[in-house]
Protein backbone atom coordinates (compact mmCIF):
# COMPACT_ATOMS: atom_id res chain seq x y z
CA UNK A 1 0.00 0.00 0.00
CA UNK A 2 1.22 3.38 -1.28
CA UNK A 3 1.95 5.93 1.69
CA UNK A 4 3.18 9.47 1.69
CA UNK A 5 4.07 11.21 4.50
CA UNK A 6 4.63 14.99 4.46
CA UNK A 7 6.04 17.43 7.10
CA UNK A 8 5.44 19.64 8.74
CA UNK A 9 1.74 19.37 8.62
CA UNK A 10 1.98 22.84 10.13
CA UNK A 11 4.58 25.74 9.41
CA UNK A 12 4.22 29.15 10.53
CA UNK A 13 6.88 31.21 9.19
CA UNK A 14 7.72 35.07 8.74
CA UNK A 15 7.53 36.77 5.21
CA UNK A 16 10.70 36.98 3.93
CA UNK A 17 12.43 33.96 5.10
CA UNK A 18 13.04 30.70 3.33
CA UNK A 19 11.69 26.69 4.09
CA UNK A 20 11.35 23.53 2.82
CA UNK A 21 8.35 21.35 2.99
CA UNK A 22 9.35 17.19 2.80
CA UNK A 23 7.41 14.85 1.21
CA UNK A 24 8.27 11.26 1.45
CA UNK A 25 6.55 7.86 -0.20
CA UNK A 26 6.88 4.40 0.19
CA UNK A 27 6.94 2.82 -3.50
CA UNK A 28 7.73 3.21 -6.74
CA UNK A 29 6.49 5.52 -8.98
CA UNK A 30 7.32 8.02 -11.30
CA UNK A 31 4.89 10.81 -10.87
CA UNK A 32 4.80 13.25 -8.00
CA UNK A 33 2.09 16.03 -7.63
CA UNK A 34 2.21 19.46 -5.93
CA UNK A 35 -1.57 21.04 -5.25
CA UNK A 36 -2.28 24.34 -3.39
CA UNK A 37 -5.70 24.49 -1.51
CA UNK A 38 -6.79 28.09 -0.34
CA UNK A 39 -9.55 27.89 2.76
CA UNK A 40 -13.12 26.58 1.31
CA UNK A 41 -11.74 26.56 -2.35
CA UNK A 42 -10.75 23.27 -4.47
CA UNK A 43 -6.96 21.92 -5.33
CA UNK A 44 -5.20 24.18 -8.13
CA UNK A 45 -2.02 22.10 -9.21
CA UNK A 46 1.27 23.71 -8.58
CA UNK A 47 3.92 21.32 -9.94
CA UNK A 48 4.07 17.63 -11.64
CA UNK A 49 7.11 15.69 -11.21
CA UNK A 50 8.10 13.27 -13.69
CA UNK A 51 11.62 11.90 -13.08
CA UNK A 52 14.38 11.68 -10.50
CA UNK A 53 16.30 14.96 -10.23
CA UNK A 54 13.46 16.84 -11.87
CA UNK A 55 13.46 20.66 -10.56
CA UNK A 56 10.19 23.17 -11.47
CA UNK A 57 10.52 26.71 -10.39
CA UNK A 58 7.13 29.01 -10.56
CA UNK A 59 7.80 32.33 -8.74
CA UNK A 60 9.23 31.89 -5.05
CA UNK A 61 7.84 28.06 -4.83
CA UNK A 62 10.66 25.45 -6.33
CA UNK A 63 9.84 21.73 -6.17
CA UNK A 64 12.34 18.93 -6.75
CA UNK A 65 12.15 14.96 -6.93
CA UNK A 66 14.96 12.76 -6.06
CA UNK A 67 13.06 9.02 -7.05
CA UNK A 68 15.88 6.96 -5.32
CA UNK A 69 15.22 8.49 -2.02
CA UNK A 70 11.34 8.43 -3.08
CA UNK A 71 11.35 12.55 -1.46
CA UNK A 72 9.89 15.24 -3.00
CA UNK A 73 10.63 18.75 -1.42
CA UNK A 74 8.61 22.09 -1.87
CA UNK A 75 11.33 25.06 -1.29
CA UNK A 76 9.74 28.23 -0.30
CA UNK A 77 11.84 31.68 -1.09
CA UNK A 78 11.17 34.54 0.68
CA UNK A 79 8.05 33.42 1.70
CA UNK A 80 4.78 36.39 1.29
CA UNK A 81 1.79 36.60 2.75
CA UNK A 82 -0.08 35.34 -0.44
CA UNK A 83 1.73 31.93 0.22
CA UNK A 84 -0.20 31.20 3.15
CA UNK A 85 -2.17 28.08 2.10
CA UNK A 86 -2.31 24.26 2.84
CA UNK A 87 0.39 22.73 0.37
CA UNK A 88 -0.24 18.70 -0.67
CA UNK A 89 1.90 16.53 -2.06
CA UNK A 90 0.04 13.97 -4.29
CA UNK A 91 1.74 9.96 -5.84
CA UNK A 92 0.10 8.35 -8.52
CA UNK A 93 0.27 4.90 -7.62
CA UNK A 94 1.19 3.46 -10.78
CA UNK A 95 0.59 -0.16 -9.31
CA UNK A 96 -2.86 0.80 -9.70
CA UNK A 97 -4.63 0.83 -13.36
CA UNK A 98 -6.21 4.36 -12.46
CA UNK A 99 -3.12 6.14 -11.40
CA UNK A 100 -5.21 7.85 -8.88
CA UNK A 101 -3.57 10.05 -6.59
CA UNK A 102 -2.49 8.95 -2.84
CA UNK A 103 -2.67 12.82 -0.82
CA UNK A 104 0.23 13.50 1.94
CA UNK A 105 -1.83 14.77 5.28
CA UNK A 106 -0.78 18.54 4.08
CA UNK A 107 1.08 21.50 5.55
CA UNK A 108 -1.09 24.42 6.63
CA UNK A 109 1.26 27.23 5.62
CA UNK A 110 0.41 30.44 7.54
CA UNK A 111 3.16 34.01 6.49
CA UNK A 112 2.95 36.21 9.10
CA UNK A 113 4.25 40.17 8.00
CA UNK B 1 -11.90 26.78 -21.04
CA UNK B 2 -14.38 25.41 -18.87
CA UNK B 3 -12.81 23.78 -16.01
CA UNK B 4 -14.70 20.84 -13.98
CA UNK B 5 -17.96 21.65 -12.76
CA UNK B 6 -19.41 20.06 -9.89
CA UNK B 7 -23.19 20.60 -8.27
CA UNK B 8 -24.41 21.41 -5.77
CA UNK B 9 -21.67 23.03 -4.06
CA UNK B 10 -23.45 22.36 -0.28
CA UNK B 11 -25.89 19.51 0.21
CA UNK B 12 -26.99 19.19 3.89
CA UNK B 13 -28.89 16.03 4.13
CA UNK B 14 -30.55 14.34 7.18
CA UNK B 15 -29.07 10.65 7.96
CA UNK B 16 -30.66 7.64 6.16
CA UNK B 17 -31.27 9.60 3.14
CA UNK B 18 -29.66 9.28 -0.31
CA UNK B 19 -28.11 12.09 -2.17
CA UNK B 20 -26.63 12.48 -5.77
CA UNK B 21 -23.64 14.61 -6.56
CA UNK B 22 -23.10 15.50 -9.96
CA UNK B 23 -19.39 16.06 -12.10
CA UNK B 24 -18.82 17.59 -15.07
CA UNK B 25 -15.29 17.16 -16.69
CA UNK B 26 -13.58 19.40 -19.06
CA UNK B 27 -14.53 18.76 -22.51
CA UNK B 28 -12.42 16.17 -24.35
CA UNK B 29 -10.75 14.52 -20.99
CA UNK B 30 -11.53 10.75 -20.72
CA UNK B 31 -9.89 10.12 -17.26
CA UNK B 32 -12.93 10.98 -14.20
CA UNK B 33 -11.95 10.45 -10.57
CA UNK B 34 -13.91 11.03 -7.54
CA UNK B 35 -11.73 11.98 -4.13
CA UNK B 36 -13.30 12.52 -0.92
CA UNK B 37 -11.93 15.29 1.92
CA UNK B 38 -12.48 15.00 5.04
CA UNK B 39 -10.82 16.10 8.38
CA UNK B 40 -10.07 12.63 10.13
CA UNK B 41 -9.09 10.77 6.67
CA UNK B 42 -7.91 13.71 4.51
CA UNK B 43 -8.28 13.44 0.71
CA UNK B 44 -9.09 9.91 0.14
CA UNK B 45 -9.40 8.14 -3.94
CA UNK B 46 -12.88 6.82 -4.63
CA UNK B 47 -13.83 5.91 -8.06
CA UNK B 48 -12.15 5.98 -11.34
CA UNK B 49 -13.49 6.18 -14.80
CA UNK B 50 -11.85 6.16 -18.47
CA UNK B 51 -13.62 6.07 -21.19
CA UNK B 52 -15.97 3.47 -21.40
CA UNK B 53 -13.99 0.54 -19.49
CA UNK B 54 -15.14 -0.96 -16.17
CA UNK B 55 -14.37 1.82 -13.06
CA UNK B 56 -11.82 1.12 -10.53
CA UNK B 57 -14.10 0.92 -7.69
CA UNK B 58 -11.22 -0.26 -5.36
CA UNK B 59 -11.43 3.69 -2.94
CA UNK B 60 -15.31 3.34 -2.40
CA UNK B 61 -15.23 2.89 1.47
CA UNK B 62 -19.31 0.67 1.32
CA UNK B 63 -21.53 -0.70 -0.75
CA UNK B 64 -23.71 2.52 -0.11
CA UNK B 65 -21.63 4.08 -2.36
CA UNK B 66 -21.97 4.31 -6.42
CA UNK B 67 -20.90 6.20 -9.00
CA UNK B 68 -22.08 5.77 -13.06
CA UNK B 69 -20.91 7.88 -15.62
CA UNK B 70 -23.18 8.50 -18.45
CA UNK B 71 -21.93 8.69 -22.11
CA UNK B 72 -18.43 9.08 -21.51
CA UNK B 73 -18.95 12.73 -19.41
CA UNK B 74 -21.11 13.58 -16.71
CA UNK B 75 -20.68 11.37 -13.80
CA UNK B 76 -22.76 11.08 -10.78
CA UNK B 77 -21.40 9.71 -6.82
CA UNK B 78 -24.77 8.51 -5.32
CA UNK B 79 -24.92 7.75 -1.62
CA UNK B 80 -27.24 6.19 -0.40
CA UNK B 81 -28.86 5.60 3.49
CA UNK B 82 -26.55 8.08 4.44
CA UNK B 83 -24.53 8.68 7.53
CA UNK B 84 -22.92 11.10 9.54
CA UNK B 85 -19.34 9.80 8.81
CA UNK B 86 -20.23 10.41 4.68
CA UNK B 87 -20.05 14.47 6.07
CA UNK B 88 -17.27 15.95 3.48
CA UNK B 89 -16.22 17.55 0.62
CA UNK B 90 -16.18 15.29 -2.55
CA UNK B 91 -13.64 16.33 -5.57
CA UNK B 92 -13.54 15.24 -8.82
CA UNK B 93 -10.91 15.68 -10.99
CA UNK B 94 -10.55 14.69 -14.77
CA UNK B 95 -7.26 13.99 -17.19
CA UNK B 96 -6.90 13.53 -21.01
CA UNK B 97 -6.48 10.11 -20.14
CA UNK B 98 -4.94 7.77 -17.93
CA UNK B 99 -1.83 7.86 -18.93
CA UNK B 100 -1.67 11.87 -18.76
CA UNK B 101 -0.30 13.90 -16.29
CA UNK B 102 -2.62 16.54 -14.61
CA UNK B 103 -5.37 16.02 -12.67
CA UNK B 104 -7.79 18.50 -12.93
CA UNK B 105 -10.12 19.03 -9.79
CA UNK B 106 -13.50 20.86 -9.48
CA UNK B 107 -14.85 22.75 -6.78
CA UNK B 108 -16.16 20.11 -4.89
CA UNK B 109 -19.60 19.83 -3.30
CA UNK B 110 -20.10 19.87 0.91
CA UNK B 111 -21.88 17.14 2.13
CA UNK B 112 -23.13 17.52 5.45
CA UNK B 113 -25.24 14.86 6.82
CA UNK B 114 -27.31 15.72 10.06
Amino acid sequence: ELKVEQNPLFLSMQEGKNYTIYCNYSTTSDRLYWYRQDPGKSLESLFVLLSNGAVKQEGRLMASLDTKARLSTLHITAAVHDLSATYFCAVADSGAGSYQLTFGKGTKLSVIP
Amino acid sequence: GAGVSQSPSNKVTEKGKDVELRCDPISGHTALYWYRQSLGQGLEFLIYFQGNSAPDKSGLPSDRFSAERTGGSVSTLTIQRTQQEDSAVYLCASSLGRLNYEQYFGPGTRLTVT
